[in-house]
């Protein structure tokens, strides 16, 4: 079991660019979520699937957030336009059923 | 008021002696309540889930689930330096987001020899 795996591991990109974050799941789970992580706002949900459907987007900042599942073993996390308030630890987790989160090694973000 | 609340620290513990780590949360229907584990600059790792009111052990941790009073904690017993990282309190809430798990902002614990 390879866990969740994320790419790119970081990532530095200036204020107005196109940022995409990867993800693919642990085999066989059914739930992927995106997490964002900052000291101060701590471990957000912004968006999660089921079965590669999008269930509940609230947690979404705005519009230049947008994520997608095209299928059951990779999902993507795009932020376009970037702006440095958007630099952040970003997480992706899966699980299956009711089994407990498995967290990738996050990808971190810094926009300058 | 925040969903998951957690004291953010720091807790400062003497090696050895029992640390307690606590969390409230707002949703009555919440089902399924988990602690994980924060290193600096590492992902979250799971420690313990609880779902039923009570005690949960294993190993030097205790899992405590007070549904009525909306309460989870966690006791780690005969802390040790490795313990000292950021406990974060997750809970599962029910309804059409069944699965929607939501996360505290963390206990910084530290461990002092």
């Amino acid at each position: 079991d390879a866990g969740v795996i994320q790419s790119p591991r970081h990532e530095v990109t200036e204020m107005g660019q196109e940022v995409t974050l990867r993800c693919k799941p642990i085999s066989g789970h059914d739930y992927l979520f995106w997490y964002r992580q900052t000291m101060m706002r701590g471990l957000e949900l912004l968006i999660y699937f089921n079965n590669n459907v999008p269930i509940d987007d609230s947690g979404m900042p705005e519009d230049r957030f947008s994520a997608k599942m095209p299928n059951a073993s990779f999902s993507t996390l795009k932020i376009q336009p970037s702006e440095p308030r958007d630099s952040a630890v970003y997480f992706c987790a899966s699980s299956s059923g009711d089994s407990p989160l498995h967290f990738g090694n996050g990808t971190r973000l810094t926009v300058t | 008021q925040k969903e998951v609340e957690q004291n953010s620290g720091p807790l400062s513990v003497p090696e050895g002696a029992i640390a307690s780590l606590n969390c409230t949360y707002s949703d009555r229907g919440s089902q399924s309540f988990f602690w994980y584990r924060q290193y600096s600059g590492k992902s979250p790792e799971l420690i313990m889930f609880i779902y039923s009111n009570g005690d949960k052990e294993d190993g030097r941790f205790t899992a405590q689930l007070n549904k009525a009073s909306q309460y989870v904690s966690l006791l780690i017993r005969d802390s040790q330096p490795s313990d000292s990282a950021t406990y974060l309190c997750a809970v599962k809430r029910v309804g059409s987001s069944a699965s929607k798990i939501i996360f505290g902002s963390g206990t910084r614990l530290s461990i002092r020899p």
